[in-house]
């Protein structure tokens, strides 16, 4: 069965630190990998997908990044946090293919100082 | 664009009380429409997927069921282990970002034993 993984879960950082939250799956090769935040109380803001290896589309301008390193690995990142970063990250994944279902990783709470 | 209304915001019931969350949906295409249950401080876990009108899905206590314009999560008989944030979420079909998922805000249904 396939599995999502991600760390830390929970993350305290100062204003302008840098920032990396990873993400992996197993049991599944070639998954559709995203990250989206979700800001409390709150639905879930997609950040970036990625259907490949080095292949990354974001959908909102902001401060942070995203990479894929690997096929089931997706990193998200920044070079120096806003306290507007602050939130809870999901990592999800999906088969290819039309209307799959997105599973989600447990996420992590971020909090900026 | 795509939106998802969800309502009510919050839902508290006594066990045992069966009641329907709603989630309306404007999307120039609809691809699925997915349900998802979120515990607090976990990632969203996936229920269901509809992909056309007239569908029903059923899983334990509940039930889906997609209209043109809508779907219901009807919850039969609820107990407190229910308690949770459900999620609609739609994909379009069409559009540049492969698999996306427009979300509602959510749910908050609260089953008091």
């Amino acid at each position: 069965s396939q599995t999502i993984h991600q760390w830390p879960a929970t993350l305290v950082q100062p204003v302008g630190s840098p920032l990396s939250l990873e993400c992996t799956v197993e049991g599944t090769s070639n998954p559709n990998l995203y990250w989206y935040r979700q800001a409390a109380g709150r639905g879930l803001q997609l950040l970036f997908y990625s259907v490949g290896i080095g292949q990354i589309s974001s959908e909102v301008p902001q401060n942070l990044s995203a990479s894929r390193p690997q096929d089931r690995q997706f990193i998200l990142s920044s070079k120096k946090l806003l306290l507007s970063d602050s939130g809870f990250y999901l990592c999800a994944w999906s088969s290819g293919g039309s209307a799959q279902p997105q599973h989600f990783g447990d996420g992590t709470r971020l909090s900026i100082l | 664009e795509d939106q998802v209304t969800q309502s009510p915001e919050a839902l508290r019931l006594q066990e045992g009380e069966s009641s329907s969350l709603n989630c309306s949906y404007t999307v120039s295409g609809l691809r699925g429409l997915f349900w998802y249950r979120q515990d607090p401080g976990k990632g969203p876990e996936f229920l269901f997927t509809l992909y056309s009108a007239g569908e029903e899905k059923e899983k334990e206590r509940l039930k889906a069921t997609l209209t043109k314009k809508e779907s219901f999560l009807h919850i039969t008989a609820p107990k407190p282990e229910d308690s949770a944030t459900y999620l609609c979420a739609v994909q379009a079909s069409g559009g540049t970002s492969y698999g996306k998922l427009t979300f509602g805000q959510g749910t908050i249904l609260t089953v008091h034993p």
